[in-house]
């Protein structure tokens, strides 16, 4: 099915365990993005990618690693989690069009809880 | 930098009425312009955008936005609300690298 997915959904994770985060897109966009949503905070970047092979860090990158080795394919790691991560996680994707920027199209997040 | 403000957290509206939902921008260049809706447990979904041209912008679901320079705002607006328009509102603006800074969200409650 086409789209953008996450996985998993949902996760319980206890502190200093490392924990990566999937995300798949099939429409072969350009960027991915990764975010946390907290309340009282909104939508916050954690990092972000303009190619396979190319990411850069957001507002809230620190404790976190990306990587994106193949176009369709943008894995969130937590390195050391901490309490302090616990939050929904959501990726997207987007595309240039005509040189325009696009919007972004969010994938259905993941639910993370650090004990 | 580029910046949005949402300054209501939560808007109640009756249904039938129209609604705004309120954003304000501070940018350098031309602002490029977005609102999202998030429904419970869902990912963001793409409304409407703002890049260049008619300042009256028509998106998804009967939504439209007015974009206005002199007083650096994009309000979303709907001439009629539903009770299934009740969900939490985004508005956003491209910052370079094509990402997008999003505001803090408003929470819009159609009453029946």
């Amino acid at each position: 099915d086409a789209g953008i997915t996450q996985s998993p959904r949902y996760k319980i994770t206890e502190t200093g365990r490392q924990v990566t985060l999937m995300c798949h897109q099939t429409w072969s966009h350009s960027y991915m993005f990764w975010y946390r949503q907290d309340l009282g905070h909104g939508l916050r970047l954690i990092y972000y990618s303009a190619a396979a092979d190319i990411t850069d860090k957001g507002e809230v990158s620190d404790g976190y690693v990306v990587s994106r080795s193949k176009t369709e394919n943008f894995p969130l790691t937590l390195e050391s989690a901490t309490r302090s991560q616990t939050s929904v996680y959501f990726c997207a994707s987007s595309e240039r069009v005509g040189g325009w920027p696009n919007e972004q199209f969010f994938g259905p997040g993941t639910r993370l809880t650090v004990l | 930098a580029q910046s949005v403000a949402q300054p209501e957290d939560q808007v109640n509206v009756a249904e039938g009425n129209p609604l705004t939902v309120k954003c304000t921008y501070s940018v350098s260049g031309n602002p490029y312009l977005f609102w999202y809706v998030q429904y419970p447990n869902r990912g963001l979904q793409f409304l409407l955008k703002y890049i260049t041209g008619d300042n009256l912008v028509k998106g998804s679901y009967g939504f439209e936005a007015e974009f206005n320079k002199s007083q650096t705002s994009f309000h979303l607006k709907k001439p009629s609300a539903l009770v299934s328009d009740s969900a939490l509102y985004f508005c956003a603006v491209r910052d370079w690298g094509d990402k997008i800074i999003f505001g803090k969200g408003t929470r819009l409650h159609i009453l029946p």
